[in-house]
């Protein structure tokens, strides 16, 4: 089977940063995504790391760790815009299915 | 622009009846993929298609059927609809095993079975 950890809820005030952790067993790894959901919304891609290392987007980073089993998606200079909910998701062949976590609710405070 | 759609946005049903949910995209993506969201589980695949008439089970398809007969659409049934289908529904689709694997995600469908 395969399974996805992350924390279901973490608070930051605007302008801090902060890591979202995402622990995953699986059977097979081809990569980690990254996906964002606001309240009501659909969930959007943010970033994909199929390399160990680090991968920065503007104010988005995300981190892979293959031998761990570990990745992170860390957010600076927060905004309130950013609160939202965080999935990370595992690619485990070269098709693009994903499985999901159940996702880290992020409040972001003033 | 490119863009997915699903219809309708929401629907209110009955037990025992037959829903099917439409999901159309505009991306001419091989790769579609419905999804249901509760809360506590994040997005759990349901059914998903590499291409014209393939189409393969997910974690959670008991009850629910896909068929692919053109690159654009991927409906989604509910043979018979049960209270523990209640949900919100996303369809997403994908491009051929592009390095980023980034699905783009439909508005969703909320599902009310009573």
């Amino acid at each position: 089977g395969q399974s996805l950890e992350q924390p279901s809820e973490v608070t930051a005030v605007e302008g801090a940063i902060v890591q979202i952790n995402c622990t995953y067993q699986t059977s097979g790894f081809y990569g980690l995504s990254w996906y964002q959901q606001h309240d009501g919304g659909a969930p959007t891609f943010l970033s994909y790391n199929a390399l160990d290392g680090l991968e920065e987007t503007g104010r988005f980073s995300s981190f892979l760790s293959r031998s761990d089993s570990y990745g992170y998606l860390l957010l600076q200079e927060l905004q309130m815009k950013d609160s939202a909910s965080y999935f990370c998701a595992v690619r485990k062949s070269s098709g693009d299915k994903l499985t999901f976590g159940t996702g880290t609710r992020l409040a972001v405070r003033p | 622009d490119a863009e997915i759609t699903q219809s309708p946005r929401h629907k209110i049903t009955e037990t025992g009846r037959q829903v099917t949910l439409a999901c159309h995209q505009t991306w001419n993506h091989n790769n579609m993929f419905w999804y249901r969201q509760d809360l506590g589980h994040g997005l759990r695949l349901i059914h998903y298609s590499y291409g014209v008439q393939d189409t393969n089970k997910g974690e959670v398809s008991d009850g629910y059927s896909v068929s692919r007969s053109n690159t654009e659409d991927l409906p989604l049934t509910l043979e018979s609809a049960a209270s523990s289908q209640t949900s919100v529904y996303f369809c997403a689709s994908s491009g051929l095993s592009s390095s980023y694997n980034e699905q783009f995600f439909g508005p969703g469908t909320r599902l009310t079975v009573l």
